[in-house]
């Protein structure tokens, strides 16, 4: 069974600083891996998807990595804003576009 | 641009009372996926539907069941509500016809308080 875990659960940076999330997952067959964004009572926002055969994506400020041999991503925040604070969510894509998720990483950017 | 609908926003139910939740997904968008986040915890994968056909299970109780209709909107029906149901019921949609599908648009979920 696909377990995915996310470090650290919470970030508290000050704005303009750099930050990179950490997610591992357990089982390398994985179709894709895709970073979300949570806000409080609001959905889930895709940020960034990534094939099973690329190794990074990025848009904008962000830039996501892929390890699929040691089950590792990364998510790099350049230059963070306090509109940046939110959950972030790493999710591992399987057979039937089915995700399992990580419990997440708190971050608050402070002005 | 539309996005995924979910509807309500909020619902409050007693125990084993029944509740139905309503998904409305992006327009000629045909996959709806059904996630549960309990608090603090991560979304778990409930159901898919795939042109009105169930497509995959995931950890749904025998409790819930739902359905995609014709017009590609999704209802999850509870029935015997247990306290442990309290969470937040989230959709998604994606299109198999576009190329993207396995990029996921989420609706804003609905918060299900169980009494």
């Amino acid at each position: 069974k696909q377990e995915v875990t996310q470090i650290p659960a919470a970030l508290s940076v000050p704005e303009g600083e750099n930050l990179v999330l950490n997610c591992s997952f357990t089982d390398s067959a994985i179709y894709n891996l895709q970073w979300f964004r949570q806000d409080p009572g609001k959905g889930l926002t895709s940020l960034l998807l990534i094939q099973s055969s690329q190794r990074e994506q990025t848009s904008g400020r962000l830039n996501a990595s892929l390890d699929k041999s040691s089950g590792r991503s990364t998510l790099y925040i350049a230059a963070s804003q306090p509109g940046d604070s939110a959950t972030y969510l790493c999710a591992v894509g399987g057979g039937g576009n089915k995700l399992t998720f990580g419990t997440g990483t708190q971050l608050k950017v402070e002005l | 641009a539309a996005g995924v609908i979910q509807s309500p926003r909020h619902l409050i139910k007693e125990k084993r009372e029944t509740a139905t939740l309503k998904c409305y997904p992006i327009p000629r968008h045909d996959t709806v996926y059904w996630y549960q986040q309990g608090p603090g915890q991560d979304p778990q994968f409930l159901i898919s539907f795939y042109e009105k056909m169930q497509s995959d299970k995931g950890s749904i109780p025998d409790r819930f069941s739902a359905q995609q209709f014709s017009d590609y909107h999704s209802e999850l029906n509870m029935s015997s509500l247990e306290l442990g149901d309290s969470a937040l019921y989230f959709c998604a949609s994606s299109s198999r016809l576009t190329g993207a599908y396995e990029k996921l648009f989420f609706g804003s979920g609905t918060q299900l308080s169980v009494l």
